[in-house]
């Protein structure tokens, strides 16, 4: 079965940086894109980025344009998210999905999340 | 870049009732790129349905979506105890291409 699996969050004081993994199995991750999405507390969801299948075409939203790289290893299944100038307003549960596209896009499979605190 | 917003804020029924749920776009979006999640507290969203009226896999044929351009609804036609969450549209835009969510619509027990 398709399992994604977050790591990487925790906390970090604001400036600061971090990197998120997401362990992917269960299905061939080099088909697919993959997009990480993130939850401030209480708050509803935000698109962060996405990455196409080989890491050739990639989109951020433009919070966090210049700041994070959304990039992939598809012999390891996995997809990162490096967080660099962090602000307070990052604080958020950071989600991993796979982003089916076969003509009829949207986020089939997401991860539990993992939290990441920005804070001094 | 296209907003979604989402009506009601929140919505208070009962079991057994029907339920409409609105998502109204900026601007006309494609019906192949709307879907609807789903979320319970502490859990990670459930897509629900795709291509505006597509039930995803396991999802119970009580959920329907319809809609073209820029009204969309979910329609859940009986209230299960289960249902009551909090539900976000979505939209794949293509100039620029793009993802937004609407802000969510909480449905809650009357």
């Amino acid at each position: 079965q398709v399992q994604l699996v977050e790591s990487g969050g925790g906390l970090v004081k604001p400036g600061g940086s971090l990197r998120l993994s997401c362990a992917a199995s269960g299905f061939t991750f080099s088909d697919y894109y993959m997009t990480w999405i993130r939850q401030a507390p209480g708050k509803g969801l935000e698109w962060v980025s996405y990455i196409s299948s080989s890491g050739s075409t990639i989109y951020y939203s433009d919070s966090v344009k210049g700041r994070f790289t959304i990039s992939r290893d598809n012999a390891k299944n996995s997809l990162y998210l490096q967080m660099n100038s962090l602000r307070a307003e990052d604080t958020a549960v950071y989600y991993c999905a796979r982003d089916r596209r076969d003509g009829y896009n949207r986020l089939d499979y997401w991860g539990q999340g993992t939290l990441v605190t920005v804070s001094s | 870049e296209i907003v979604l917003t989402q009506s009601p804020g929140t919505l208070s029924l009962s079991p057994g009732e029907r339920a409409t749920l609105s998502c109204r776009a900026s601007q006309s979006v494609s019906s192949s790129y709307l879907a609807w999640y789903q979320q319970k507290p502490g859990q990670a969203p459930r897509l629900l349905i795709y291509a505006s009226s597509n039930r995803a896999t396991g999802i119970p044929d009580r959920f329907s979506g319809s809609g073209s351009g820029t009204d969309f609804t979910l329609t859940i036609s009986r209230l299960e105890p289960e249902d009551f969450a909090v539900y976000y549209c979505q939209q794949y835009g293509s100039s620029p291409p793009m993802c937004t969510f609407g802000q969510g619509t909480k449905l809650e027990i009357k």
